[in-house]
């Protein structure tokens, strides 16, 4: 069974609107969360590192304003993608580090289709 | 600057046929490496995860191989079945919590 749970699975919303992605992992306590977007056919890119009750590392040219990430829990991290446009529409992923296999044991979520029309 | 290269870019083979990935690296510090399966439309799962030390690691029919010196792995896959196709990507750590991927290859089964 699933150890990351991400929901929505898809979301539809219209331009200009937020849209919030939730990232859980299940029955363990990840302090480390990943946020990634997935383009078709490409691989996924990272966007932001996300620590419990910090503030996310966001990679090089990731818009922090328009990408709020906030890890508010051992188990919970969201993504909210404020004023989305078109070009906001992707596959999002979200990883947790830990678990039974320790620090090196990544667990992906199932990730979320964001369509922006 | 950290790189991985995975080879081929995609792969068509029958059913039951044996086929071998690669990936190189230019990753350093390097910490492991991992490969994933990642059906279309899904969240990539784990497959193997290798660290410095470990040269051959399995999993059912995959298996994967490292050479830390010349900083190349590969993936074998076995007896391919139908629901082998998917993108399988290979990932390397460095001693940092940063995740280098590669493109991955797309692997399609036919019957």
């Amino acid at each position: 069974g699933a150890v990351v749970s991400q929901h929505p699975s898809w979301v539809i919303c219209k331009s200009g609107t937020s849209v919030k992605i939730e990232c859980r992992s299940l029955d363990f306590q990840a302090t480390t969360m990943f946020w990634y977007r997935q383009f078709p056919k490409q691989s996924l890119m990272l966007m932001a590192t996300s620590n419990e009750g910090s503030k996310a590392t966001y990679e090089q040219g990731v818009e922090k304003d328009k990408f709020l990430i906030n890890h508010a829990s051992l188990t919970l991290s969201t993504l909210t993608v404020t004023s989305a446009h078109p070009e906001d529409s992707s596959f999002y992923i979200c990883s947790a580090r830990g678990g039974v296999g320790g620090r090196n044991t990544i667990y992906f979520g199932e990730g979320s289709w964001l369509t922006v029309v | 600057k950290n790189q991985v290269e995975q080879s081929p870019q995609s792969l068509i083979i029958l059913e039951g046929k044996n086929c071998t990935l690669q990936c190189n690296y230019t990753v350093s510090p390097f910490s492991n490496l991992r490969w994933y399966k990642q059906d279309t439309g899904r969240g990539p799962v784990s497959l193997t995860i290798m660290t410095f030390s470990e040269n051959t690691k399995s999993n059912g029919r995959y298996t994967a191989t490292l050479d830390a010196d010349t900083k190349q792995s590969s993936l074998h896959i076995t007896a391919s079945q139908l629901s082998d196709s998917a993108s399988y990507i290979c990932v390397v750590s460095a001693n940092t919590d940063k995740l280098i991927f590669g493109t991955g290859t797309r692997l399609q089964v036919f019957p």
